[in-house]
């Protein structure tokens, strides 16, 4: 499978910490993007780092990417309570046309006011 | 901002009908993608549209499914006879490149009768 798996699957915390989640993938990417998918809504983009970039911030948002050992990580920091939603990593593999993505099962993320 | 945006919202039909989802990507965008979500379970790729043509598609689009571009601004999904395991999200996604960032819509939730 060339797909994304995100760890740990739930995640709860207080709102004011930090919360990290972890992407894994098998095969050789050209990105991987974070979505974030609040209940039985839409995905939202949050963020894109290509497979020569090893970090990148976006406001409460730090992403890392480790391509050799093909993970890469999500830092929400200061979470508030609107954080409260599942969080996708998905995958863009070398090779493949058009970049189709490859979703892992997602994080879903609490944070307790 | 622009966004993707997706008609309708929730579709209801009986198994055996056709339906159409519809979709209008970000306005300068090239590149357009159906994923569809089945509930609980991970986001899948079904296709992806450049150039007035099939890019690429996953074993899910067989023959039941089309996509087509009527006109500057749609870009739509059929299913030509639906079945129970069509229910699902549909989401559409369309980028400016082939390896940046996809935008989603919020979805079409299909309920197959």
């Amino acid at each position: 499978s060339q797909q994304g798996e995100e760890d740990p699957q739930a995640l709860s915390i207080q709102e004011g910490e930090n919360a990290t989640m972890n992407c894994s993938y098998k095969t050789s990417i050209n990105n991987l993007q974070w979505y974030r998918q609040n209940s039985g809504r839409g995905l939202v983009h949050l963020i894109l780092i290509r497979s020569n970039e090893r970090e990148k911030h976006s406001g409460r948002l730090r992403v890392t990417l480790d391509t050799s050992k093909k993970s890469s990580s999500l830092l929400i920091t200061a979470s508030r309570a609107a954080d409260t939603a599942s969080y996708f990593c998905a995958t863009a593999t070398r090779g493949s046309t058009l970049g189709r993505l490859y979703f892992g099962r997602g994080t879903q993320l609490t944070v307790w006011p | 901002e622009p966004e993707v945006t997706q008609t309708p919202s929730h579709q209801v039909t009986q198994m055996g009908q056709e339906v159409i989802l519809r979709c209008v990507p970000i306005s300068n965008h090239l590149y357009f993608y159906w994923y569809r979500q089945i509930l609980g379970q991970k986001v899948e790729f079904l296709v992806s549209f450049y150039n007035n043509e099939i890019s690429e598609k996953s074993e899910i689009f067989d023959d039941q499914f089309s996509v087509e571009r009527p006109d500057g601004s749609n870009f739509t999904l059929k299913i030509r006879s639906t079945k129970l395991e069509d229910s699902a999200m549909y989401f559409c996604a369309s980028s400016d490149w082939s390896y940046n960032e996809q935008f989603f819509g919020p979805g079409t939730r299909l309920t197959v009768l």
